[in-house]
C-alpha cells in the first residue's frame, strides 16, 4: 500500500554540526510535504513544509529539499542546538484509492540527539 | 484562541476496562485523526474521519472505536479487545484537500494497569 519511508530511525550529532533526514514517498500524485518536530511527551509542531512546485524551501536554519522523480524529499538543519534534539516525522498527502481524497500518511520518525 | 485540545493528559485503565479518550478542535477543521505512538514505531494511524457521521479505520483499528456525532469532537474508545492498550496516543485534525498541514493536540498517555 502507499508507505512512507524515514530513515534514519535514530541520529546523534555534535552541536554545530548538520543533520539530514530523508524520505521517501510511493504515490507519485502525492504533492504537499510536512515535516513536524515532537518533543517528549507532546504533540508535534509542523516546522517546515513543502509543495510539489518547488524543489527546495529554507527557513533560518532549517531547509527542505524535494525531488519529485525520485520520491524523496529530505529535511537538513544546518548549525544544531542542543534544543533541537526532538523526534522529527515527515509526512506526504497520500491519495485515497482512487478518488480526489487525501490524508496525511507519516514516517516512522527520527531521534535527534544533538549533544553539546 | 483556536487550537485542537486533548484530555486526559494522563489516564490510568484497570486491565478489562474500556476508556475514552477526548480530542476537541475549535480550528473548523472536517478531518480528524488519531494516531498511536510506541516507542520506536512512531505514529500509526488509528482511525480518521472527513466529515461528521463518517469515519474510517486506519492501520491498527482493531481494539478501538470512534465517533463523530459533532465537527468539533472526536472522541476515541480503547476497549477490552486491545491486547496493548498502553501507549501515547495523539489526536490531530486538519483541513481536507490535498495540500494542509494537521495540528496535533498535546497527547493522552494511557497506562493499564
Amino acid at each position: 500500500g502507499e508507505n512512507v519511508e524515514q530513515h534514519p530511525s535514530t541520529l546523534s550529532v555534535q552541536e554545530g554540526d548538520s543533520a539530514v533526514i530523508k524520505c521517501t514517498y510511493s504515490d507519485s500524485a502525492s504533492n504537499y510535504f510536512p515535516w513536524y518536530k515532537q518533543e517528549l511527551g507532546k504533540g508535534s509542531q509542523l516546522i517546515i513544509d513543502i509543495r510539489s512546485n518547488v524543489g527546495e524551501k529554507k527557513d533560518q536554519r532549517i531547509a527542505v529539499t524535494l525531488n519529485k522523480t525520485a520520491k524523496h524529499f529530505s529535511l537538513h538543519i544546518t548549525e544544531t542546538q542542543p534544543e533541537d534534539s526532538a523526534v522529527y516525522f515527515c509526512a506526504a498527502s497520500i491519495r485515497q484509492g482512487g478518488g480526489s481524497n487525501y490524508k496525511l500518511t507519516f514516517g516512522k520518525g527520527t531521534l535527534l540527539t544533538v549533544n553539546p | 484562541d483556536g487550537g485542537i485540545t486533548q484530555s486526559p493528559k494522563y489516564l490510568f485503565r484497570k486491565e478489562g476496562q474500556n476508556v475514552t479518550l477526548s480530542c476537541e478542535q475549535n480550528l473548523n477543521h472536517d478531518a480528524m485523526y488519531w494516531y498511536r505512538q510506541d516507542p520506536g514505531q512512531g505514529l500509526r494511524l488509528i482511525y480518521y474521519s472527513q466529515i461528521v457521521n463518517d469515519f474510517q479505520k486506519g492501520d491498527i483499528a482493531e481494539g478501538y472505536s470512534v465517533s463523530r456525532e459533532k465537527k468539533e469532537s472526536f472522541p476515541l474508545t480503547v476497549t477490552s479487545a486491545q491486547k496493548n492498550p498502553t501507549a501515547f496516543y495523539l489526536c490531530a485534525s486538519s483541513m481536507t484537500g490535498q495540500n494542509t498541514e494537521a495540528f496535533f493536540g498535546q497527547g493522552t498517555r494511557l497506562t493499564v494497569v
